[in-house]
């Protein structure tokens, strides 16, 4: 049992360069999240996928896109890097965002540099 | 202001000591969540609580509903409980979401 993986680890892109950062958790959760940690401020959230096949906006949605491929994947896509965008990226995962028993499990992240 | 506050923002002890973190939220929340980010970045779940009192190993969470504030207490600390610890919320009025506090940084010395 992985848990929730997230590939790459690290990225160092130019600005207008393109990505896209994957994450995929193995414990048949309906609920996926994307987060970015900047210094000095807490978890903010980007997207997140109630169930497959849906996705919304979090709080800090512009410059990304996001696929909720199947139950397992869920990928964030910067279409044009800047460097506002460099930041530490949270992949996470809940079974049942409405049941009390919601903890969240979170994947190693990924430090993006952009240039 | 943030829904989320933590305090203090940083902390150091020495081995040993008991130690307490507090987290203070300003909305209806249906539970709340102490998390612990080390630091090679991994975020672990420590505790959800939705009520009252919970304990695993050394680590004590509380939450006092009506005053909104909750509490994350380690006894004994050791260095290896160095580490940034973030309170979160899970808000009543969206249920799809999770509020963080900005984190306390703990170092515990020797």
């Amino acid at each position: 049992n992985a848990g929730v993986t997230q590939t790459p680890k690290f990225q160092v892109l130019k600005t207008g360069q393109s990505m896209t950062l994957q994450c995929a958790q193995d414990m048949n959760h309906n609920s996926m999240y994307w987060y970015r940690q900047d210094p000095g401020m807490g978890l903010r959230l980007i997207y997140y996928s109630a169930s497959e096949g849906t996705t919304d906006k979090g709080e800090v949605p512009n410059g990304y896109n996001v696929s909720r491929l199947n139950k397992r994947e869920f990928s964030l896509r910067l279409e044009s890097a800047a460097p506002s965008q460099t930041s530490v990226y949270f992949c996470a995962s809940v079974l049942d965002r409405g049941s009390s028993y919601n903890e969240q499990f979170f994947g190693p992240g990924t430090r993006l540099t952009v240039l | 202001k943030n829904e989320v506050e933590q305090s203090p923002q940083n902390l150091t002890a020495q081995e040993g000591e008991f130690i307490t973190i507090n987290c203070s939220y300003s909305v209806g929340i249906s539970a709340l969540h102490w998390l612990q980010q080390h630091p090679g970045g991994g975020i672990v779940s420590l505790f959800m609580l939705s009520s009252g009192k919970k304990k695993h190993g050394r680590l004590i969470a509380t939450i006092n509903i009506q005053e909104k504030h909750s509490s994350l207490h380690i006894t004994a600390s050791h260095p290896r409980d160095s580490a940034v610890y973030i309170c979160a919320v899970r808000s009543q009025m969206n249920t799809d979401k999770l509020i963080f506090g900005t984190g306390t940084r703990l170092q515990v010395f020797p």
